[in-house]
């Protein structure tokens, strides 16, 4: 049972655009979540959090949007750059647990 | 400086082989875990350790052991290899004991392969 979903597996944009990746879950007890960047042959990386108290949080060039009524997040990158091109996971946690529940990754490909 | 290690990056190993994977982090985190990417590219928690005691053990046969010797180190060791087992394993750590929004770092992973 995928408690946490990126239906997306692979999104293309062009350098300088918007980024927008989504992701839904299923479990009501999640109540913290994060977004991960993967590169090839290296570990993923911690880019940006948010708890369920808030709807949105910025760092930078990465915001992080919360819809707790539809169990949706989404990750905006702006502007994108080729070097944000790796692979995003989505992430959550509850309170209960010290263990992240992954999505299966979107890969971003931004384009010169 | 590395700040989460693990040795070796790659594994290839028969069936039935009993093999093990390192891990070390050097930042003085309390936490530690091991995650498995499967051919589908989940990242699934297998067990976490929290100063050195067990405290989560998901659903993982038995042939997986890990073993903490101090809370900078988490090993896994894995008994009777199985074609199944073959995937990339990640380990990781998080500073705050009990904490559940701590950032977990992740290590560079092992990409286990049985043949």
């Amino acid at each position: 049972d995928q408690q946490v979903k990126q239906n997306s597996p692979s999104l293309s944009v062009q350098e300088g655009r918007i980024s927008i990746l989504n992701c839904d879950y299923t479990n009501s007890m999640f109540d913290y979540f994060l977004w991960y960047k993967k590169y090839p042959a290296e570990g993923p990386t911690f880019l940006i959090s948010i708890s369920s108290i808030k709807d949105k949080n910025e760092d930078g060039r990465f915001t992080v949007f919360l819809n707790k009524s539809a169990k949706h997040l989404s990750l905006h990158i702006v502007p994108s750059q080729p070097g944000d091109s790796a692979v995003y996971f989505c992430a959550a946690s509850d309170t209960g647990r010290r263990a992240l529940t992954f999505g299966s990754g979107t890969r971003l490909q931004v384009q010169p | 400086d590395t700040a989460v290690s693990q040795t070796p990056k790659y594994l290839v190993t028969q069936m039935g082989n009993d093999k093990s994977i390192k891990c070390e982090q050097n930042l003085g985190h309390d936490t530690m875990y091991w995650y498995k990417q499967d051919s589908k590219k989940f990242l699934k928690i297998m067990f976490s350790y929290n100063n050195k005691e067990l405290i989560i053990n998901e659903t993982v046969p038995n042939r997986f052991s890990p073993k903490s010797p101090d809370k900078a180190h988490l090993n896994l060791h894995i008994n009777s290899l199985e074609l199944g087992d073959s995937a990339v394993y990640f380990c990781a750590s998080s500073q705050l004991a009990g904490g559940h929004t701590d950032t977990q770092y992740f290590g560079p992973g092992t990409r286990l392969t049985v043949l």
